[in-house]
């Protein structure tokens, strides 16, 4: 596609709840990258993707949170049993390698009730 | 832990001022990336710099990369109220940052007319 489409763009839900966010990265760019925001804060960095395989998931915050990619394209992150402090925006963003600038796409709102 | 500090945290410049931000390594970064949030937006990139001492300019906007390469500023001349948002620097650090990108905390720059 034109740009790193996210989805849902926002998303309430009750603690304990699990939810499913996903990315899909711009057509061919072979980095995936997860990071969280919270309000009025940095980029808090996750998980990256290297076409499927994801070398490096230093950034997740808990057992909790798992991610997937699958055909070297669209993304999942899942993140179980949600608790409130895990209430942020996620953002994904992809590039082709290191080299060049992230393209970040507009974001999931996380908010837990 | 490996940390990348802009000063300052928040700055209000009338319009027509100039604005610098500045941004710190602890640790050798192989290259510096700078990006742009608008209010309630996502991060846009603006440019990369590779080469201690490096300097380059957009418009109004000069980016310099320390020689050192632990450190980097921007300076917007005469700003604009287009120019509101916060402003990230990024880079990839040298030993044992990984693949991604760690980023600054941030400047947000308000501009008053």
């Amino acid at each position: 596609g034109a740009g790193v489409s996210q989805s849902p763009s926002n998303k309430v839900t009750e603690k304990g709840k699990d939810v499913e966010l996903r990315c899909d990265p711009i057509s061919g760019h072979t980095a995936l990258y997860w990071y969280r925001q919270s309000l009025g804060q940095g980029l808090e960095f996750l998980i990256y993707f290297q076409g499927n395989s994801a070398p490096d998931k230093s950034g997740l915050p808990s057992d909790r949170f798992s991610a997937e990619r699958t055909g070297g394209s669209v993304s999942t992150l899942t993140i179980q049993r949600t608790q409130q402090e895990d209430s942020a925006v996620y953002l994904c963003a992809s590039s082709t390698d290191r080299n060049y600038g992230y393209t970040f796409g507009s974001g999931t709102r996380l908010t837990v009730v | 832990g490996q940390q990348v500090m802009q000063i300052p945290q928040y700055q209000h410049v009338q319009e027509g001022e100039d604005f610098t931000t500045y941004c710190n390594s602890s640790t050798t970064l192989s290259n510096i990336q700078w990006y742009k949030q608008r209010p309630g937006g996502h991060p846009v990139f603006l440019i990369q710099l590779v080469k201690s001492g490096e300097v380059k300019k957009q418009k109004r906007l000069t980016f310099q990369f320390g020689e050192a390469k632990k450190n980097s500023s921007l300076h917007i001349t005469a700003t604009q109220t287009t120019d509101v948002g916060t402003y990230f620097c990024a880079g990839f650090i040298l030993t044992g940052g990984g693949n991604k990108l760690t980023f600054g905390t941030g400047t947000q720059l308000k501009v008053e007319l």
